[in-house]
């Protein structure tokens, strides 16, 4: 597709259950990154791919969260035993140079995760 | 740590101009401007790499001033299709360039008949 491409679209689970939410970005695009959005706030960064290398996962919250990249085109983040609090919007956004530096993001419509 | 916009929320009419302001309190390497639709993709406007640099898209134009670590977004003639929330976004010196965006608090503009 033109864009990029995130699904679910939606995600509802109940606290405790593992998610898998996937990145499908615009073809070429050498980095990846994935933001979470909180309700009426601005995108924070998660983690950041370079091809199939994760090049900086400071921004995940706690080692429940994973996410990985291994062809170097689709990625997948995951959440284990989730939590209330990660509740939010999960963004992904893809650039076409290696180092990420510089360049437009270009954004997926999010996925929006709700733990009950 | 993350940069200062303001104002938070502004209320125009269609035909009237605003400036968003966005500070930082660390070094700046660039900045990015998005503006973001409710349930939709923060979409790019522009990127500013040099201080002093402005740069135009449509009616929508931006400067960056790298000493005072601060960047604004001018928007002129304002249209309907402008009204959502609109990002800065900041990549810092860390003797070299960061890859990720840290983003601002937000200004959420809203554009009326």
């Amino acid at each position: 597709g033109a864009g990029v491409s995130q699904s679910p679209r939606y995600k509802v689970a109940k606290r405790g259950q593992d998610v898998a939410l996937r990145c499908d970005p615009i073809s070429g695009h050498v980095s990846l990154f994935w933001y979470q959005q909180a309700l009426g706030q601005g995108p924070e960064f998660l983690t950041y791919f370079q091809n199939e290398a994760q090049l900086d996962k400071s921004g995940l919250p706690s080692d429940r969260f994973f996410a990985e990249r291994p062809e170097g085109s689709v990625s997948t983040l995951k959440i284990q035993r989730t939590q209330q609090e990660d509740s939010a919007v999960y963004l992904c956004a893809s650039s076409w140079r290696g180092t990420g530096v510089n360049q437009p993001q270009h954004f997926g419509d999010g996925t929006r995760l709700s733990i009950l | 740590q993350q940069p200062v916009q303001s104002p938070q929320a502004v209320i125009l009419r269609e035909g009237e101009d605003a400036v968003i302001n966005c500070s930082s309190s660390k070094a700046l390497y660039s900045v990015h401007w998005y503006r973001q639709k409710h349930g939709e993709a923060p979409v790019f406007l522009m990127i500013l790499l040099k201080g002093g640099e402005q740069k135009g898209h449509e009616k929508i134009s931006a400067s960056f001033n790298e000493k005072k670590q601060q960047s604004s977004l001018y928007l002129t003639a304002s249209q309907l299709s402008y009204s959502g929330t609109y990002f800065c976004g900041t990549e810092r010196r860390n003797g070299g360039a960061t890859n990720k965006l840290i983003f601002g608090t937000g200004t959420l503009l809203a554009v009326q008949p």
